[in-house]
């Protein structure tokens, strides 16, 4: 069975602080690994991964995957309040099971002021 | 740009009542998806669209039905509501599945007395 692992389940920062979310998956046919971010409403797209050693970055977020020790991180520099949020860590199954995603348990980020 | 719209926000039925939720999508997604969010068990993919005129089940299906009704819209049907159905529903799409990200709508809110 297809299994994502996210760590640390939950973090406490203040404001200005860096944080890595953490994600290893243990998979059969991997296809892409996507984050999401979920505030109290829906999840919402953060970056999609498919190649190793590939950094993505949108301001003060980047993500990368290494397909070799499966698994990916997610930095944010200089936090904000505004970063509070669950982070979902999420595979795609090629394969098979074509466009199956499997959910990790999310890391909840509280950032204080 | 609206993304996708998900009606009602919440909703609250008695047990054995049906009710159908409605999504609509303006981002001419070809795959759209109903799923669950219950406390401790992370997203679960109750049916899927990968392309309008298709539906497939997905790891939860029991107890609801689908109809892609057209391209924009996804609707999910409870036929006699259970209070194990009480979740939070979000739908979602993406431009291709197993290709491309899952774009969310902000979710309903549904409780089953």
């Amino acid at each position: 069975e297809d299994k994502v692992v996210q760590s640390p389940l939950s973090l406490v920062v203040h404001e200005g602080d860096t944080v890595t979310l953490n994600c290893s998956y243990e998979v059969t046919n991997f296809r892409s690994l996507l984050w999401y971010k979920q505030e109290k409403k829906a999840p919402t797209f953060l970056f999609m991964l498919t190649s190793s050693g590939i950094e993505k970055k949108s301001g003060r977020l980047s993500s990368i995957l290494d397909k070799k020790e499966l698994f990916s991180i997610l930095n944010i520099t200089a936090t904000q309040t505004g970063d509070s949020a669950v982070y979902l860590c999420v595979f795609m199954a090629g394969g098979t099971s074509y466009g199956k995603l499997t959910f990790g348990q999310g890391t909840i980020l509280t950032v204080h002021p | 740009n609206a993304g996708v719209t998900q009606t009602p926000k919440f909703q609250v039925l008695k047990t054995g009542q049906s009710m159908t939720l409605q999504c609509a999508q303006d981002m001419n997604h070809n795959s759209m998806y109903w799923y669950r969010q219950d406390p401790g068990m992370g997203l679960r993919l109750i049916y899927y669209s990968a392309s309008e005129g298709t539906t497939d089940k997905g790891e939860v299906p029991n107890g609801y039905n689908v109809s892609r009704l057209n391209k924009r819209e996804f609707s999910l049907r409870l036929e006699s509501a259970a209070p194990s159905q009480t979740s939070v529903y979000f739908c979602a799409s993406s431009k291709d599945r197993g290709r491309s990200p899952l774009h969310f709508g902000n979710g309903t809110r549904l409780t089953v007395t």
